[in-house]
């Protein structure tokens, strides 16, 4: 199954790190985790992807286990505006032109 | 900071009737892709281009769909005809490929298909 697995819901406190998990347990070796977002009603906002190594950006922070079967990711100071569907994707790497397989993703709800 | 450009936005039509919607990808991206997403589930793709070619459209249903890139650069996706089952939001996303390491997609704000 190319699918993640996802909690269907999570709260956070505004100002707080929200911390998503997702499973990603038969992720093959060349394919990378993407993370998205999607507030109502708007296409999918990139976030951040990793392989293999911990990444952040101006958004957020990926951390993948070494086992790379999980990856959680960090909202390090939760803001209202961060309420959305969170998607954690797979993909593959490589020259292959490989498509997102999305999953059902993570309602989070910040709230004040 | 450029963008997928995605038209239009809503689109209410009976079913049997031919729907069809269009997506300019951010310049200089060679890849292509349409998903449907159903009200409450994660984006599923359709179909992929790579440049003017399809390179997967494995999830098209090619009965009543079809896609095309003819000049590599704009797409359309055409529904005819359409059925009560079609009402979804209609993603289109684009990406560098071309082997680079730059495969991130970026997404355009859809398309909210309601079949009547």
């Amino acid at each position: 199954d190319a699918k993640t697995t996802q909690p269907p819901s999570m709260d956070c406190a505004e100002g707080r790190a929200a911390n998503l998990p997702c499973n990603h347990s038969t992720i093959s070796g060349n394919e990378y985790v993407y993370w998205y977002r999607q507030i109502h009603s708007q296409g999918p906002q990139y976030i951040i992807h990793g392989l293999k190594n911990n990444e952040t950006n101006e958004m957020a922070s990926l951390i993948i286990t070494e086992d790379r079967k999980s990856s959680t990711l960090i909202l390090p100071h939760a803001t209202l505006r961060d309420t959305a569907v969170y998607y954690c994707t797979r993909k593959p790497g490589g020259t292959s032109y490989g498509k997102l397989t999305f999953g059902q993703g993570t309602i989070l709800t910040v709230h004040p | 900071e450029a963008e997928v450009a995605q038209s239009p936005r809503y689109k209410i039509t009976e079913k049997s009737q031919a729907v069809a919607f269009w997506c300019d990808p951010i310049s200089g991206h060679a890849t292509l892709y349409w998903y449907r997403q159903i009200l409450g589930q994660g984006p599923e793709l359709l179909v992929q281009f790579q440049d003017e070619s399809v390179v997967d459209d494995s999830q098209l249903p090619k009965d009543r769909f079809s896609a095309e890139r003819l000049k590599g650069v704009d797409s359309t996706l055409k529904i005819q005809p359409a059925e009560l089952g079609d009402s979804a939001m209609y993603l289109c996303a684009s990406s560098l490929e071309r082997g680079t390491s730059k495969r991130t997609q970026y997404f355009g704000p859809g398309t909210r298909l309601l079949v009547l």
